[in-house]
C-alpha cells in the first residue's frame, strides 16, 4: 500500500460538464501520475508531474488538464467532458525507495453520458 | 515507437502447474520493467521490478527475466493456484528520471481452475 487515494471512485456526468479527479497520496512522492484504460488500448498516460507546480503531458493529454498545488494531491480536469472519455482512470507514484517502483491507486470509474 | 507484446492474451491452466506469460518489447533502451497485477474492477498491483542491469527477481513463486538483447520479458509462475487468476500486464520506463512514464502490454489474463 503506497498510501495512494482517488476521488470519487465512480461518477457519472453530463457530456459538457465539468470534471475533476482527485489523487491524494500520504507519503511525500515527488512524482505523480494521471493513467486512463480502455479496453483495446490499455494504459496510456495522460499526465504527470515531477513536483508542486510542475506537469507536462504524457501520450493522451488532449482534453485533459492537471494541478498540483501541493506534494500530496494531484487533480484531473476535463474541462468539458465528452463521451470518448468514459474510461477508468488510474493515479500512480514512483516510489524512489524502492527502487523507483511504481505504485497504482485503486481507480476512478467515470461515465459521459 | 515502442511497441509492447504480451503472449497469450488467455490463458487457462489447472491448478498446480508452472506457468510462463511473455512479453516482448521493440526498443532495447529501456530502463526498467514491472509486471503487474490487476484483478477484475481493481487497480494494478506491483509484483516484480527488473532494473535494466539485472536478469530477474524473484518473490515467493514468481520469477521475472529480462533479455534486453532478444528484447523478452518472461513471468514464471511455479505452481499455479486458483488465487493468481487475473490479468498480468509488463509494462517498461524508458527514462531514468521519470520511471513512472510507463509503456504497457496489453495484458494476459490468466485462469486458473481448482
Amino acid at each position: 500500500d503506497a498510501g495512494i487515494t482517488q476521488s470519487p471512485r465512480h461518477k457519472v456526468t453530463e457530456t459538457g460538464t465539468p470534471v475533476t479527479l482527485r489523487c491524494h497520496q500520504t507519503e511525500n512522492h515527488r512524482y505523480m501520475y494521471w493513467y486512463r484504460q480502455d479496453p483495446g488500448h490499455g494504459l496510456r498516460l495522460i499526465h504527470y508531474s515531477y513536483g508542486v507546480k510542475d506537469t507536462d503531458k504524457g501520450e493522451v493529454s488532449d482534453g485533459y488538464s492537471v494541478s498540483r498545488s501541493k506534494t500530496e494531491d494531484f487533480l484531473l480536469t476535463l474541462e468539458s467532458a465528452t463521451s470518448s472519455q468514459t474510461s477508468v482512470y488510474f493515479c500512480a507514484i514512483s516510489d524512489r525507495s524502492a527502487g523507483n517502483t511504481i505504485y497504482f491507486g485503486e481507480g476512478s470509474w467515470l461515465t459521459v453520458v | 515507437k515502442q511497441e509492447v507484446t504480451q503472449i497469450p492474451a488467455a490463458l487457462s491452466v489447472p491448478e498446480g502447474e508452472n506457468l510462463v506469460l511473455n512479453c516482448s518489447f521493440t526498443d532495447s533502451a529501456i530502463y526498467n520493467l514491472q509486471w503487474f497485477r490487476q484483478d477484475p474492477g481493481k487497480g494494478l498491483t506491483s509484483l516484480l521490478l527488473i532494473q535494466s542491469s539485472q536478469r530477474e527477481q524473484t518473490s515467493g513463486r514468481l520469477n521475472a527475466s529480462l533479455d534486453k538483447s532478444s528484447g523478452r520479458s518472461t513471468l514464471y509462475i511455479a505452481a499455479s493456484q486458483p488465487g493468481d487468476s487475473a490479468t498480468y500486464l509488463c509494462a517498461f520506463s524508458y527514462g531514468s528520471g521519470n520511471t513512472g512514464k510507463l509503456i504497457f502490454g496489453q495484458g494476459t489474463t490468466l485462469q486458473v481452475k481448482p
